[in-house]
């Protein structure tokens, strides 16, 4: 199990908003490790979504966000549409374990 | 712009060594990355840091696989390599490769991300 938890689903309709949050602890985001953000689509490998709480890479949509408070970190998509149905995983560091740690993993489907 | 592709054997036998290649086009092995790493994600399930290795040769991996990895760099053949030794039916998945950059000069492996991913190459341990 990943000391990085998250919800394991969510949906929403399209147009809605919905936000992905990722709790961590004392040796990872509450540390002040940096929190990044993938999309896996069906049957395809994860794309980078939000590094370093809150940078979009080049020819990410506005609509992704990313935020980090404490030991926990968010990302918020809005205006959510049918292509966006994926899984969803944050990464981090955790200094106790030495690892890259990846969350639990998010299903949004699309209402 | 960077690429990556795995190759390697689709099925490996119980206790044997699990061997993968992945490739990298569009840039430098030596200069486009500081880091290149590898993670996996058994069937139906989430993502797990394989390990990493930086481009001096250093290397970082996930010490829940003890001892059974090894990660290396061929600069001339621009490709980095995964072996995984004493398989069992849990090292079962889908095994990618990735580039890793980071936000910050001089960082350290915990400011990194996964910026550039191979699609992946199914490996199942079986008999």
């Amino acid at each position: 199990q990943s000391v990085l938890t998250q919800t394991p689903s969510m949906s929403g309709a399209p147009g809605q908003r919905v936000t992905i949050s990722c709790t961590g602890g004392d040796s990872n985001i509450g540390a002040g490790y940096d929190v990044h953000w993938y999309q896996q689509l069906p049957g395809t490998a994860p794309k980078l979504l939000i590094y370093s709480n809150k940078i979009r890479p080049s020819g990410i949509p506005d609509r992704f966000s990313g935020s980090k408070s404490g030991a926990s970190a968010s990302l918020a998509i809005t205006g959510l549409q049918a292509e966006d149905e994926a899984d969803y995983y944050c990464q981090s560091y955790d200094s106790s374990l030495s690892v890259l740690v990846f969350g639990t993993g998010t299903k949004v489907t699309v209402l | 712009q960077l690429q990556l592709h795995e190759s390697g054997p689709g099925l490996v036998k119980p206790s044997e060594t699990l061997s993968l290649t992945c490739t990298v086009t569009g840039g430098s092995i030596s200069s486009s990355r500081s880091y290149w790493g590898w993670i996996r994600q058994p069937p139906g399930k989430g993502l797990e840091w394989i390990g990493s290795i930086y481009i001096s040769g250093t290397i970082d991996n996930n010490l829940s696989l003890k001892s059974r990895v090894i990660i290396f760099v061929d600069t001339s053949k621009n490709q980095f390599s995964l072996k995984l030794s004493s398989v069992t039916a849990a090292d079962t998945g889908v095994y990618y490769c990735a580039g890793q950059s980071s936000a910050y000069s001089s960082s350290a492996l915990g400011f990194y991300y996964f910026d550039s991913w191979g699609q992946g190459s199914l490996v199942t341990v079986s008999s």
